[in-house]
């Protein structure tokens, strides 16, 4: 089915463990984003993607790495995951350029425990 | 401090009550959205609204544009037990979005 998919749904690791979050449309949308949700804080960008092989920095990237060699996947990686790390975290995308013309289509989320 | 201030945090009503959330900002976006959020999904997209002063309706829910497109509400009228869950509101700078608090509605039958 068309869509934006997040794999896991769920994911326990140890600190200093690394960990990869998976991200996968079918839209062939330009614009991908990765979120973190936190009581208190809401939803936070980590890093985005204008484009294949395009990556940028958000509001909170420390500690993460994103990759996109093909327009559909987005991944993320926690490189040595720690507690802090702990949260929800959504993907989402756009079509192109002009965000409040299309809206985000978001992915179900993964929520990630740092133990 | 987050660009978009969200109020109230949280809301508790009885079905059929008429409720109003906010989202407030300092600075001028050229549009604003709200999403619903319900436990365990993601932010569902609900409107934009572009132009200061627009009013949009879906269904029960109204959505404003302030004049100086500074800040938005959502009235919600007749609150049915489905309107439950977390309204976000989220403006654009460039290309990315940024998301308010959000407010967490309860709707209890």
């Amino acid at each position: 089915d068309a869509g934006i998919t997040q794999s896991p749904r769920y994911k326990i690791t140890e600190t200093g463990r690394q960990v990869t979050l998976m991200c996968h449309q079918t839209w062939s949308h330009s614009y991908m984003f990765w979120y973190r949700q936190d009581l208190g804080h809401g939803l936070r960008l980590i890093y985005y993607s204008a484009a294949a092989d395009i990556t940028d920095k958000g509001e909170v990237p420390d500690g993460y790495v994103v990759s996109r060699s093909k327009t559909e996947n987005f991944p993320l990686t926690l490189e040595s995951a720690t507690r802090s790390q702990t949260s929800v975290y959504f993907c989402a995308s756009t079509p192109r350029q002009g965000a409040h013309n299309y809206g985000y289509t978001f992915g179900s989320g993964t929520r990630l425990t740092v133990v | 401090t987050q660009l978009l201030e969200q109020s109230p945090q949280f809301l508790s009503i009885q079905e059929g009550e008429n409720l109003t959330v906010y989202c407030n900002s300092s600075s001028v976006f050229s549009s604003l959205q709200w999403y619903r959020q319900e436990p365990g999904e993601g932010p569902v997209l609900l409107v934009t609204v572009v132009t200061g002063g627009e009013v949009k309706k879906l269904k029960r829910l109204t959505f404003q544009f302030g004049d100086a497109r500074k800040d938005s509400s959502l009235h919600i009228t007749a609150a049915q037990p489905g309107d439950t869950g977390l309204y976000l509101c989220a403006g654009p700078p460039g290309n990315m979005l940024t998301f308010g608090g959000g407010t967490r509605l309860m709707v209890k039958p």
